[in-house]
């Protein structure tokens, strides 16, 4: 049962703009900033947001990050193929004094 | 340029220890907090602890405590991850990951390629 909660999927159309969300508590994302990771099958998670909203350098613009309240939301705008991958959401918790993740959302480009 | 590489697959019984390691070139080592970070086949993340390369301060999960152990060789620019009294539920793919903040925020900004341990009689 992970502390961060994702729908399991989420699926767009070439072009299209898809969003995904993260729900959290006042001790995590209520208090802190979120991370998002895009992940590949097979290989190790790649940071894609950081601090709420911000792109590490070389992450496309296409990637965006949002949080209001105790929820945190990815969005993906002109959806490409190579956009098909495990999105995973991030954040400290205070209470547990641990970083907590959400169980992740698979992404498919139809 | 910053790498971070880990050791090779292991293959464990149900009760011994693994040690996996994860060596870090291309920046100042003892900068740099490091995270372990746990996959299971087909599942989420999962924070295994931190440990600062400087002055070897350690946070574990709380679900990890008492199993898990991390060091670090500053010489070696190399930290350690050993879990030990292994049980099936422990075959995961473990990385370490490199914190680019003071204060820990879930921020992961370069991963190793992973060392899948398998526990299995």
């Amino acid at each position: 049962q992970s502390v961060l909660t994702q729908p399991p999927s989420a699926s767009g159309t070439p072009g299209q703009r898809v969003t995904i969300s993260c729900s959290g508590s006042s001790s995590n994302i209520g208090t802190n900033t979120v991370n998002w990771y895009q992940q590949v099958p097979g290989t190790a998670p790649k940071l894609l947001i950081y601090s709420d909203d911000q792109r590490p350098s070389g992450v496309p613009d296409r990637f965006s990050g949002s949080k209001s309240g105790t929820s945190a939301s990815l969005a993906i705008s002109g959806l490409q193929s190579e956009d098909e991958a495990h999105y995973h959401c991030a954040a400290w918790d205070d209470s547990l004094n641990a970083v907590v993740f959400g169980a992740g959302t698979k992404l498919t480009v139809l | 340029q910053v790498q971070v590489v880990q050791s090779g697959a292991e293959v464990k019984k149900p009760g011994a220890a693994v040690k996996v390691s994860c060596k870090a070139s291309g920046y100042t080592f003892t900068t740099y907090y490091m995270h372990w970070v746990r996959q299971a086949p087909g599942q989420g993340l999962e924070w295994m602890g931190i440990i600062n390369p400087s002055g070897g301060g350690i946070t574990y999960a709380q679900k990890f405590q008492g199993r898990v152990t991390m060091t670090r060789d500053t010489s070696a620019s190399t930290v350690y991850m050993e879990l030990s009294s292994l049980r099936s539920e422990d075959t995961a793919v473990y990385y370490c990951a490199r914190d680019p903040n003071v204060e820990t925020t879930g921020t992961f900004d370069y991963w190793g390629q992973g060392t899948l341990v398998t526990v299995s009689s």
